[in-house]
């Protein structure tokens, strides 16, 4: 029972480039969230997602950032125009319906240059 | 707005030492509470959650919590820590509205530095 995959592990791109980052949620795990962390920082909330569904992008930047959780693949975090303030580790996490907890995935390491 | 204090950044200790990492919490209602642990360029493992019940949570690694609800905390303990203690915890809330859904709020995160 595969956890929570993440790819890639690191990305390097330059300024104005747009960078994805993907997100499989555990198996029968429905609800995908995105965080971001800055060096000495903890997580920050960004986006909560359903299949399909955006339930909460509170965290989620107005410009550059958006989400998605397709009926069928993974979810996807899209930055565009990327710059060097973007650089930040990004987790994401899943849970099953109903609660119970969440597993974390092994993050995403952006590098803007 | 909600918002979860961790009060030590950093704490170093050596090899058998006890451990009390402090975390609390604004938020009037009901939480779920959870401490993850960070080991360096990895992602966060969970080391113990309460949702209701015995306010004292044992987890893994010897590690356990203590939801006080009238002092808005929930703070780490360990009694005795090894070297491969040596990582980052954050402490994390979860607004209960009928279910364990939605956003996590983190804390800061205190780096522990153990030596041998």
């Amino acid at each position: 029972n595969a956890g929570v995959m993440q790819n890639p592990r690191h990305l390097v791109r330059r300024r104005g480039q747009e960078a994805r980052l993907r997100c499989s949620p555990m198996k029968g795990h429905s609800h995908v969230y995105w965080y971001r962390q800055l060096p000495e920082e903890g997580l920050k909330f960004m986006v909560y997602l359903q299949k399909e569904n955006i339930i909460d992008e509170s965290g989620m930047p107005k410009e550059r950032f958006s989400a998605e959780f397709p009926k069928e693949g993974p979810s996807i975090l899209r930055i565009q125009q990327v710059v060097r303030g973007d650089s930040a580790a990004y987790f994401c996490a899943s849970s099953p319906p109903g609660g119970g907890g969440y597993t974390f995935g092994s993050g995403t390491r952006l590098t803007v240059v | 707005a909600q918002s979860v204090s961790q009060h030590n950044h950093h704490v170093i200790l050596s090899e058998a030492a006890s451990l009390e990492l402090g975390c609390n919490y604004s938020y009037g209602g009901t939480v779920n509470l959870f401490w993850y642990v960070q080991y360096p360029g990895q992602h966060l493992q969970l080391l113990l959650k309460y949702f209701s019940g015995d306010p004292l949570v044992k987890g893994i690694k010897g590690f356990e919590a203590e939801f006080i609800k009238s002092k808005f905390s929930f703070n780490l303990r360990k009694p005795s820590v090894q070297w491969s203690d040596t990582a980052e915890y954050f402490c994390a809330v979860n607004l209960d509205r009928g279910s364990t859904l939605g956003r996590l709020y983190f804390g800061r995160g205190t780096q522990l530095t153990v030596w041998p």
